[in-house]
């Protein structure tokens, strides 16, 4: 079935370093990918989003690239700062496989950064 | 952009009590509005789809008896956890589709502790 596989955290980075966090995809159809990103005690806010093959989405520093070949939509950053620790969720949501609508969720990565 | 308010944000209520919670689309009508729970270690899992003026569509797994959805009118979608149980203590966040297809917009989550 269709499936959003993230990179198990915590994640523990320094001020100023790089960030990855790998996320893979499994769907028919052509689903759009997004970020998601999740502070202490609130909801869901949209990071950045892609809708087709190779296209990148950019927010605040982050991007992602739509990867068709190897269905992966990576998340990364030059250069992190403290105020982005948070969880950090891929999602694969639109029409995929004939069905709608659905937006279905990694299990979501803890950054944790360090000043 | 597009808002979502849910209400409330915090809710304590005693076993076997009923609670109700709302999701409101404030500037956009939702034509679909899903609802999540968030287990511990950030865990999202979709409970059920719900388009305006149907029946839900719940998740395999999910009591619809026990969580009961209205999606009455296009900015509005009830939750309502019946006969609460401590088992049902949980992170809950609503999510609304617009017509246009584009975007999920979440609300900033509901946390009910069942005493």
């Amino acid at each position: 079935g269709n499936s959003v596989t993230q990179m198990e955290g915590p994640v523990t980075l320094s001020e100023e370093a790089f960030l990855t966090i790998n996320c893979t995809y499994t769907a028919t159809g052509y689903p759009s990918l997004f970020w998601y990103v999740q502070y202490p005690g609130e909801g869901l806010q949209l990071l950045l989003k892609a809708t087709k093959a190779d296209d990148k989405g950019s927010n605040k520093g982050f991007e992602a690239t739509y990867r068709k070949e190897t269905t992966s939509f990576h998340l990364e950053k030059g250069s992190v700062q403290v105020s982005d620790s948070a969880v950090y969720f891929c999602a694969l949501g639109g029409r995929y496989g004939g069905a709608t609508n659905k937006l279905i969720f990694g299990t979501g990565t803890l950054l944790a950064v360090q000043p | 952009g597009a808002v979502v308010s849910q209400h409330p944000s915090r809710v304590i209520c005693k076993s076997g009590t009923s609670v109700k919670i709302e999701c409101r689309s404030l500037d956009f009508q939702a034509t679909t509005m899903f609802w999540y729970r968030q287990f511990p270690k950030q865990s999202l899992m979709l409970m059920a789809t719900s388009n305006e003026g149907s029946k839900a569509t719940y998740e395999q797994g999910v009591e619809k008896d026990k969580f009961l959805i209205n999606h009455a009118s296009l900015t509005l979608s009830t939750l309502t956890v019946t006969s609460a149980h401590p088992e049902d203590s949980s992170f809950y966040i609503c999510s609304a589709r617009g017509q246009d297809g584009n975007g999920y917009t979440f609300g900033s989550g509901t946390r009910l502790t069942v005493v």
